[in-house]
């Protein structure tokens, strides 16, 4: 069974930073590429950043590009997210997602978490 | 630029049926997609893969009332004999080079 668990979520002040983290469980985790897709509250899916299985290839969205850093440990089976400079406006529920395809980067998500909750606020 | 169009809002009385649009962008018509659901406070869930040829491959434990199509640039999913768990917001999803887009979801309320 496909297990995915985040943590890492809190409370933060603008300006700080925070690291979440997904450990996975129940597939070949190095073979899949794996997401950070996050979601406001009361609003709609926003996907943040991808990482390749294997390799190090990685993408970001234009909203987090050059203040987020993903990362992965496949000897640990666990995605990182580092989250530096935070804005009021990246308050959202943070959710791992589990790529469809094996050894493509960019493909629908076949798994989510439950997602930990970030609050950037003073 | 690739965007992903969902109706608000949708509803249908149980155990009828109803059917979700999703609509590419121009220029994009050719592009699957994936359906994903959420119910109130849970994380998404993956539906299915709808493919511009309209055939769809599903997630595990998906049941057979739940269906995909496809024409044009729409994409539909169908899910039929409505129950009360099906009350939840349903997003569709693409990809690109580098990129990932969800469309706004819809929020079926079963009456």
């Amino acid at each position: 069974e496909v297990q995915l668990l985040e943590s890492g979520g809190g409370l933060v002040q603008p300006g700080g930073s925070l690291r979440l983290s997904c450990a996975a469980s129940g597939f070949t985790y190095s073979s899949y590429a794996m997401s950070w897709v996050r979601q406001a509250p009361g609003k709609g899916l926003e996907w943040v950043s991808v990482f390749s299985g294997s390799g190090s290839s990685t993408y970001y969205a234009d909203s987090v590009k050059g203040r987020f850093t993903i990362s992965r440990d496949n000897s640990k089976n666990t995605l990182y997210l580092q989250m530096n400079s935070l804005r009021v406006e990246d308050t959202a529920v943070y959710y791992c997602a589990k790529g469809g395809v094996r050894g493509v980067i960019i493909t629908p998500f076949d798994y989510w978490g439950q997602g930990t909750l970030v609050t950037v606020s003073s | 630029q690739l965007v992903l169009t969902q109706s608000p809002s949708a509803s249908a009385s149980l155990g009828a049926s109803v059917k979700l649009t999703c609509t590419l962008s121009s220029g994009h018509s050719t592009y699957a997609i994936a359906w994903h659901q959420q119910q109130p406070d849970k994380g998404p869930r993956f539906l299915m893969k709808v493919n511009s040829d309209g055939s769809h491959s599903k997630g595990d434990g998906i049941p057979d009332r739940l269906s995909g199509s496809s024409s044009g640039a729409e994409r539909y999913l169908t899910i039929s004999s409505l129950q009360s768990e099906d009350e939840a917001d349903y997003y569709c999803q693409t990809w690109g080079t580098g990129t990932v887009v969800f469309g706004g979801g819809t929020k079926l309320t079963v009456l």
